[in-house]
């Protein structure tokens, strides 16, 4: 069974644009949820998509965004670009809603603001 | 909101056992999970607590104390690639669900 996909891996952005990342989740996975990850905050948990709907969301600005597609893929946006934003964006895929279930990870993409 | 503490880096020799602690503060758990990410690569599942007591997968053990918040990793016969980072995180409900990491414990082991 192939594992999480995630692209764009690297990606090389000026402040100010917009970005989208992708992330298709091992077949038969309902759940996605994407995290963002710093070596000062370490993981921090975006929202999670289950089912094309956001069932949870973290505390990050409306700038960030996402949705899922009949098919489980999700994409995530990020309007606006800050130098902030420079992170690795990880996406996990799961059975059940609410990442309750074991969590598998996507390889992540490496976004980076100039 | 949910606040998880554990060490930010540790030390152990191979063949030796090591004990990661993690500590949180939580409104509604629902679970506790450990992974290990290797530096440059993603998180990889290594358990999930749902209720106290000890549980056992090879040379990796998770305990967890829902009463005092606590839960620890434990790795037995330490290997040289087991060197990474180990994260814990809960899983908390209120309306909805959401799992939240702490910062990770990068464990060294040395030979």
């Amino acid at each position: 069974k192939a594992g999480v996909t995630q692209t764009p891996r690297y990606l090389i952005k000026t402040r100010g644009q917009q970005v989208t990342l992708s992330c298709s989740p091992i077949s038969g996975h309902r759940s996605v949820s994407w995290y963002q990850q710093t070596p000062g905050q370490g993981l921090q948990f975006l929202f999670e998509y289950f089912s094309e709907t956001q069932r949870n969301k973290g505390n990050f600005p409306g700038r960030f965004s996402g949705r899922q597609f009949s098919n489980s893929r999700s994409e995530m946006n990020v309007s606006t670009l800050e130098l902030g934003d420079s992170a690795l964006y990880l996406c996990a895929s799961s059975t059940g809603a609410g990442g309750g279930y074991e969590q598998y990870f996507g390889p992540g993409t490496r976004l980076t603001v100039t | 909101g949910q606040n998880i503490d554990q060490p930010t880096e540790m030390t152990a020799t191979e063949g030796a056992i090591v004990q990661i602690n993690c500590t949180y503060q939580t409104s509604g758990f629902n679970g506790l999970f450990w992974y290990q990410q290797h530096a440059g690569e993603a998180p990889t599942f290594l358990s999930y607590n749902v209720l106290d007591g000890l549980e056992e997968k090879g040379r990796f053990s998770s305990f967890l104390s829902r009463s005092k918040g606590y839960s620890y990793l434990l790795l037995k016969e330490l290997q040289m690639k087991d060197s990474a980072s180990y994260l814990c995180a809960v899983r908390a409900s209120g309306g909805y669900q959401k799992v939240t990491f702490g910062i990770g414990t990068k464990l060294q082991v040395i030979p």
